[in-house]
Formats: C-alpha cells, sequence, structure tokens
C-alpha cells in the first residue's frame, strides 16, 4: 500500500547547522508529497507541500523537492534556530479524499 | 479564528468501558478525518466524512470504533469495550475541500490511556 519512510529521529543539531530529514514514498499512483510540523504542545499543521514531480515547496527556510525518480521528498533547512525544534512528519496523499498516509515523525531538537 | 477543537483532552478509561471523543471542526470544512497516533508513532488514518456521509472507515482497527457526523459538522469516535492497545491520541482533522491543495487543520488530540 501506500507508505512513507523517514528517517528516524531524534535529531539534535546547533543553531545555524544545515537540517536534512530524509523521506522516501512508495505508491501506486501519483501522490501528492506534505511536511507536516507538530511544535511542542501544539498540533500539527502543514509546513509545505509539492503536488507533482520537480516541485518544490517551501516555506519559513525549509525546502523540499518532489523527486520521482528516487521517489524521494527530503527536507531541508540551511540554517536552523531553536524555534526549529518540533517533530516532523512526512506525508502523501493519493486521489482526491485527503486521505493522508504519514511517516513515524522525526524529533529535531536545535541547541543554542 | 477558531481552528479545530477536541475534548476531552485526556481521557482515562478502565479496560471495558465506553468512551466517546468529540470533534468540532472548521466551520464549513467539508471534509472530516480522525487519525490515531501511538506514542513515538506517526497518525494512522481512522476515517473519514464528507459532509455527513463516511466514505471511508477502512482504518478502523475492529468493530468497536464507531464515528459519527450526524449533521455535517461535530463528529464523535466512540470505541466500546477499550483495550490497552486503545491506548493512544486521537486526532482529528478537517479541511476546506478536496486534496490537495484543501490543507488538513489539526485538533490538539485526545489522549486516551486504558488501564
Amino acid at each position: 500500500g501506500d507508505s512513507v519512510t523517514q528517517m528516524e529521529g531524534p535529531v539534535t543539531l546547533s543553531e545555524e547547522a544545515f537540517l536534512t530529514i530524509n523521506c522516501t514514498y512508495t505508491a501506486t499512483g501519483y501522490p501528492s508529497l506534505f511536511w507536516y510540523v507538530q511544535y511542542p504542545g501544539e498540533g500539527l499543521q502543514l509546513l509545505l507541500k509539492a503536488t507533482k514531480a520537480d516541485d518544490k515547496g517551501s516555506n519559513k527556510g525549509f525546502e523540499a523537492t518532489y523527486r520521482k525518480e528516487t521517489t524521494s521528498f527530503h527536507l531541508e533547512k540551511g540554517s536552523v534556530q531553536v524555534s526549529d525544534s518540533a517533530v516532523y512528519f512526512c506525508a502523501l496523499s493519493v486521489g482526491n479524499n485527503n486521505d493522508m498516509r504519514f511517516g513515524a515523525g522525526t524529533r529535531l531538537t536545535v541547541k543554542p | 479564528g477558531a481552528g479545530v477543537s477536541q475534548s476531552p483532552r485526556y481521557k482515562v478509561a478502565k479496560r471495558g468501558q465506553d468512551v466517546a471523543l468529540r470533534c468540532d471542526p472548521i466551520s464549513g470544512h467539508v471534509s472530516l478525518f480522525w487519525y490515531q497516533q501511538a506514542l513515538g508513532q506517526g497518525p494512522e488514518f481512522l476515517t473519514y466524512f464528507q459532509n455527513e456521509a463516511q466514505l471511508d472507515k477502512s482504518g478502523l482497527p475492529s468493530d468497536r470504533f464507531f464515528a459519527e457526523r450526524p449533521e455535517g459538522s461535530v463528529s464523535t469516535l466512540k470505541i466500546q469495550r477499550t483495550q490497552q492497545e486503545d491506548s493512544a491520541v486521537y486526532l482529528c482533522a478537517s479541511s476546506l475541500g478536496q486534496a490537495p491543495n484543501s490543507p488538513l487543520h489539526f485538533g490538539n488530540g485526545t489522549r486516551l490511556t486504558v488501564t
């Protein structure tokens, strides 16, 4: 079935370090791909998305490119901040019903 | 504006008890989803409503789980005869329209602990 596999955490970085969180997917159709973020004490919220191959989603300095050839959607940020500490979830949806399949989540801690 | 609201925030139930979890979606949102999130895992899809119609319940783990959205707004997830493996955070999400251009808005979840 359709699924995503993301890099296991936790990930601990110093402020201003470069971040990559890997995500690969398996899908029978043509999925849309998403990154959701969950800050401490808050609900999940959409960080960025890409709906077709080679699209790049970006928001708050984070980027991810939909790579069909490698079935990947890795999340990157050039310089992380303490406020980026959160759990990041890669997800996909196939079809029109918004049914999302989530990865297990990667906890990021950024230290000053 | 108001987001997705879930209640209660925490629920402790003795094994065998029935529980009801409530979700108030954002006003006007057509689609409503329930997810189950075990500790350290990502959300797992349970069921999906479009207005009052339950279009997909393939993720419900057993016939002890039942969801309804009778007027196309508030939804209730009911778990009968709770078991310890039901302990998880139950997330509700709503969206205005259909994927992928209509993002999901999540509530903060109900943490269910079955003792």
